[in-house]
């Protein structure tokens, strides 16, 4: 039982190039979400999916996009990147609203 | 305004020694729930602890219990005996439906956690 994974584990990208992020969970989870993390500020919701063909905004989505079209897979895209988006980006995943989320390993992104 | 206070950046701690770490948070939403995460220097987020806004006891998880009080909006974690292996990052989080505009954002608010380092 993987739980949440993500890929890659880290990548780096000039400035200008678009990449996506992949996160699955077998956990058979309705929701999922992206976080971004910085040093100093805790985590920040980007976009989050309350089920299959359903996206929704977060705290800082401006710069990316996301899209659920499996149940078990949430990718989040970088069309243009941008330093500020350096980063270190977590997924996760949870069976209803009230339930805890569980996170995956995280994928670290450098942009120059 | 912030939503999740942690106001200790970091802490230094005698190993077997108890610990707490404070959180206190700011909503409107009656139906909330808080959660406690550890993130070792690895990087991965580990779920601790939850307290739901309506749970009329404290939560406990082993060596993590919850010391949650509604009035004060506060709800800090509490690790009994400290090991070594618990020197980490801890957040605070809440989920409630106020989030952002428009409302039903199902996402965590995230404090910018504590950093406990365990001294044997």
């Amino acid at each position: 039982n993987a739980g949440v994974t993500q890929t890659p584990k880290f990548r780096v990208l000039k400035t200008g190039q678009s990449m996506t992020l992949l996160c699955a969970q077998d956990m058979n989870h309705e929701y999922m979400y992206w976080y971004r993390q910085d040093p100093g500020m805790g985590l920040r919701l980007i976009h989050y999916s309350v089920g299959e063909g359903t996206t929704a905004k977060g705290e800082v989505p401006d710069g990316y996009n996301v899209s659920r079209l499996k149940k078990q897979n949430f990718l989040l895209g970088l069309e243009s990147a941008a330093p500020s988006q350096t980063s270190v980006y977590f997924c996760a995943s949870s069976k209803t609203l009230r339930e805890t989320q569980y996170f995956g390993p995280g994928t670290r992104l450098l942009v120059l | 305004a912030q939503k999740i206070t942690q106001t200790q950046p970091g802490m230094f701690v005698q190993e077997k020694e108890a610990v707490t770490l404070d959180c206190t948070y700011d909503t409107s939403d009656p139906s909330y729930g808080l959660f406690w995460y550890k993130q070792p220097s690895s990087g991965e987020m580990i779920f601790l602890i939850y307290q739901g806004s309506y749970d009329q006891q404290n939560a406990t998880e082993g060596r993590y219990s919850l010391n949650f009080q509604k009035a004060r909006k506060s709800a800090n974690l509490v690790i009994s005996a400290s090991q070594l292996g618990d020197s980490a990052m801890y957040f605070c989080a809440m989920r409630d439906r106020t989030l952002y505009s428009g409302g039903g954002a199902d996402g965590l608010t995230f404090g910018k956690g504590t950093h406990l380092i365990i001294q044997p």
